[in-house]
């Protein structure tokens, strides 16, 4: 069955540093371009940042740009998502997807002093 | 690019025809896709290509438009289809999402 599971969320100080993962099973991970989408509590949706499937290409929204960084590991089926100097409206439920067709279930960051 | 939909909230019923709307700030050709989340769920991909259906998706289903006026319709509503639906232009990057239009049972 293809899934995803992401890990890594959790509560943080502002300012500080989070990672989460992605892993992917049963899913051809290697050739596909894999996103993180988050969703503040009550809110909508937004798009987060793409990294292409051989990791060589990557987009952010303006939001995040310049505090967070995507990347995958192909051997491992993994895919990242390191947030820096993280702040209050970063506090969302954060899903991975593969072409946007596969969904994980999502992972809660809360930023908050 | 920005993505506005309309109405921002729906009052329905079963059995109704139901039509949301997704309007751009430029044209995005056919770079649109909607997706339906249920409370406390992942977003599900509903069509792609702004009119083709993903596998697995009831024909109930569809979606039309292109340029900067998309369509989402739902034929005949059906009691799981009380969600929320948004539109995703994958145009250009960074890519956005419609505000999101929930439909409620009147």
């Amino acid at each position: 069955q293809v899934q995803l599971v992401e890990s890594g969320g959790g509560v943080v100080q502002p300012g500080r540093s989070l990672r989460l993962s992605c892993a992917a099973s049963a899913f051809t991970f290697s050739n596909s371009g894999m996103h993180w989408v988050r969703q503040a509590p009550g809110q909508g949706l937004e798009w987060v940042a793409v990294i292409s499937s051989d990791g060589s290409h990557k987009y952010y929204a303006d939001s995040v740009k310049g505090r967070f960084t995507i990347s995958r590991d192909n051997s491992r089926n993994t895919l990242y998502l390191q947030m820096n100097s993280l702040r209050v409206e970063d506090t969302a439920v954060y899903y991975c997807a593969g072409n946007l067709d596969v969904w994980g279930k999502g992972t809660t960051v809360t930023v908050s002093s | 690019i920005q993505l506005t939909q309309s109405p921002s909230i729906l009052s329905t019923s079963v059995g109704d025809r139901v039509t949301i709307t997704c309007r751009a700030s430029q044209g995005i050709s056919s770079s649109l896709a909607w997706f339906q989340q249920k409370p406390g769920k992942a977003p599900e991909l509903l069509i792609y290509a702004a009119s083709t259906l993903q596998s697995g998706v009831p024909s109930r289903f569809s979606g039309s438009g292109s340029g900067t006026e998309f369509t989402l319709t739902i034929s005949s509503l059906q009691p799981e289809d009380f969600a929320t639906y948004y539109c995703l232009q994958n145009n250009s990057y960074p890519f956005t999402f419609g505000q999101g239009t929930p439909l409620e049972i009147k």
